[in-house]
This record gives C-alpha cells, structure tokens and sequence, in this order.
C-alpha cells in the first residue's frame, strides 16, 4: 500500500466552482502534512501546511482528520489559474524527516 | 519562502557520460537535502537523502553507484548520473530542508536531463 494516495483526476470544473481533493496516509505516525501545487514542467510551491484544527487562507480551506487519516483541500471561487497538479505531502519526523508524495491530483478550471 | 537554486537547468548529453547537477540553498542552511526524480505524468520519487557530512541513504530501487551524491556542505549538494542511459532522462529535483522550522521543504527548479 501506498504511504499517501490520491485521486489522480482530472477535476475539470468552470470558473467560480468550488472543489474538494482528499488525500489519505497509512501511517497512523505521520507528523506534518503539507498541500504543494506543482504547475506542468515545474517544481513543487508549497501551499499550505494544514494543521490540526484546520486552516484557511484565502480561498483554500484545509483539513485533518487524524482519526480517518486523510486531509483535504477545498478550493473555493476556482480561478483558471488554480488549474495545475496538487500533491499531498505527508512529513514523518521519526523517519530522517522523511517526506512522502503522492501522486497529485490534477485540476482543469475552465472558462 | 526560502531560495534553492539548481544548475544546470536542463542538459542533453550521450548515452555513457556523467552529468553533474547542483543544488544550492541561498539564503539558508540546509541540514538535509533530497534528490527527487520525476517522469512525466508521475509523481516526485525519492531518491536519496542527503545529510551534511554523512552519506547518503538511498531508496529502495536506487542505485547508489549510479547516482553519486555529495553533500559537502550546509548550502551545497551534487547529484552525479553515471554512465547515463537514455532511461535516465527525466527531471531531478533537488529541495532542501532546515529541522526545527516549519518541515517545509524548498525545491530548486529542477534539472530536465536528457540522454540521447
């Protein structure tokens, strides 16, 4: 099984929608989780960081549920420039600080 | 956030030659850097992880004899690909990580390596 999974997509939504991406891990462990956005050809840029109790910034909400292991990613108001790959990134600090990908989900916002 | 710079950007090379690639914390020390390999359309996989000073520990798959790794010091990490093949082509992307902080990690550009 894989450390952290994620639906692939693509989500292709029009402007304005809002999206939802869920990410799960399978290490009960896990320590910090991060959501990067990676454009075609590009390096990673994180995010956010998503804590505990949740956090906002801006039009992206995001969410731990320690209990049923997965974060998610809410996008509200999507702007054509929302459209690229988000990836789940999971941080297990007892590991060598060992972070772990998943796959990306790719999201489409269309005009 | 963080610079990390990689150089080159991109090279082609021939099958059998080494490429260099560098990877550079600007404004920061870096206590652990990653080396990460992309194929289009997949995601980041981890190479090795690259302590200052120490070796460096390999994934699993990862051949430490091809992919040479330096970390010489807190704001500098090589990546050597040996006796490139044509599989090696891909985009390896390094990023660099302080403990104590926030666990983000930066990444450079990356280095689009083509092997002909």
């Amino acid at each position: 099984r894989k450390e952290v999974e994620q639906d692939p997509g693509p989500f292709n939504v029009p402007e304005g929608a809002t999206v939802a991406f869920n990410c799960t891990y399978s290490n009960s462990a896990s320590q910090s989780f991060f959501w990067y956005r990676q454009d075609c050809r590009k390096e990673p840029k994180l995010l956010m960081s998503v804590y505990s109790s949740g956090n906002e910034d801006g039009r992206f909400t995001a969410q731990l549920n320690r209990a049923s292991q997965y974060i998610s990613l809410l996008i509200r108001d999507s702007k054509l420039s929302d459209s690229a790959t988000y990836l789940c990134v999971v941080n297990m600090e007892y590991n060598f600080n060992k972070f772990y990908f998943g796959s990306g989900t790719k999201l489409n916002v269309k005009p | 956030g963080a610079v990390v710079s990689q150089h080159p950007s991109w090279v082609i090379c021939k099958s059998g030659t080494s490429v260099k690639i560098e990877c550079r914390s600007l404004d920061f020390q870096a206590t652990t850097m990653f080396w990460y390999r992309q194929f289009p359309k997949q995601s980041l996989m981890l190479m090795a992880t690259s302590n200052e000073g120490s070796k460096a520990t390999y994934e699993q798959g990862v051949e430490k004899d091809k992919f040479l790794i330096n970390h010489a010091s807190l704001t500098l990490s090589t990546l050597t690909v040996t006796s490139a093949h044509p599989e090696d082509s891909s985009f390896y992307i390094c990023s660099a990580f302080t403990s104590g902080g926030s666990n983000e990690q930066f990444f450079g550009p990356g280095t689009r390596l083509t092997v002909l």
